[in-house]
């Protein structure tokens, strides 16, 4: 069974500075994609970025980019330019197709982000 | 544009008690899906379907269940609550023929508490 771990429960950084949040998954699976979602207090969960791993270019959205490293099963978020609405529980998730036509996404714990005025 | 609406939004059941969440998208997608987060656990998959007549089970799917008779809903059906269900409940849903790196689009939860 594929694993995600986000070995990072909190991390905290101060306004206008630069966060890494880190990922490594677990899968035997050649073709997956790999995702960060956000979720605010408001516990609506918003995608902030995705990757696929057949491309061997970071994906990058504004002020998030990610750190993919295939090989080594890792999959790093970096936000530059830290904001205040950053604050949030960021999840990382992995989705493959097993053969059943798409298999859901499994996530992370979770790491909340603080944002230090 | 309502996406994905669930609800109800907050539920209050007694063990033993019988309740189905109503989950509903009007994006046409192929694939649904619920999940429930518990702090510190993430979220993890309870069902999902990929498509109307089609449903699986997830990591989590004993005490649940989900049918899928048309292409919008996705009910998630707890027949007997108990205390180890208390959770926030997601419905999510997305598109397969454009690829599994279609996002999900997920509702806003609904927050169960079973005494």
């Amino acid at each position: 069974a594929q694993t995600v771990t986000q070995s990072q429960p909190e991390m905290s950084v101060q306004e206008a500075e630069t966060v890494t949040l880190s990922c490594t998954y677990d899968t035997s699976e050649s073709d997956y994609y790999l995702f960060w979602y956000k979720q605010p207090p408001s516990r609506q969960m918003i995608l902030v970025i995705r990757q696929e791993a057949y491309k061997q270019q970071n994906a990058t959205e504004n002020r998030f980019s990610v750190n993919f490293q295939k090989a080594a099963k890792s999959f790093s978020l970096k936000i530059s330019d830290s904001q205040l609405g950053d604050a949030a529980m960021y999840f990382c998730a992995y989705r493959a197709d097993s053969g059943g036509g798409a298999d859901g996404l499994t996530f992370g714990k979770g790491t909340h982000l603080i944002i230090q005025p | 544009n309502a996406g994905v609406t669930q609800t109800p939004k907050f539920q209050v059941l007694k063990t033993g008690q019988s309740m189905t969440l109503q989950c509903a998208q009007d994006m046409n997608h192929e694939y649904m899906s619920w999940y429930r987060q518990d702090p510190g656990m993430g979220l993890r998959l309870i069902h999902y379907s990929v498509g109307a007549g089609i449903t699986d089970q997830g990591e989590v799917p004993n005490g649940y269940n989900v049918s899928r008779s048309t292409t919008e809903d996705f009910p998630l059906r707890l027949l007997s609550a108990a205390p180890s269900q208390t959770s926030v409940y997601f419905c999510a849903s997305s598109y397969i023929r454009t690829g599994l790196n279609s996002p999900l689009h997920f509702g806003n939860g609904t927050r169960l508490t079973v005494t």
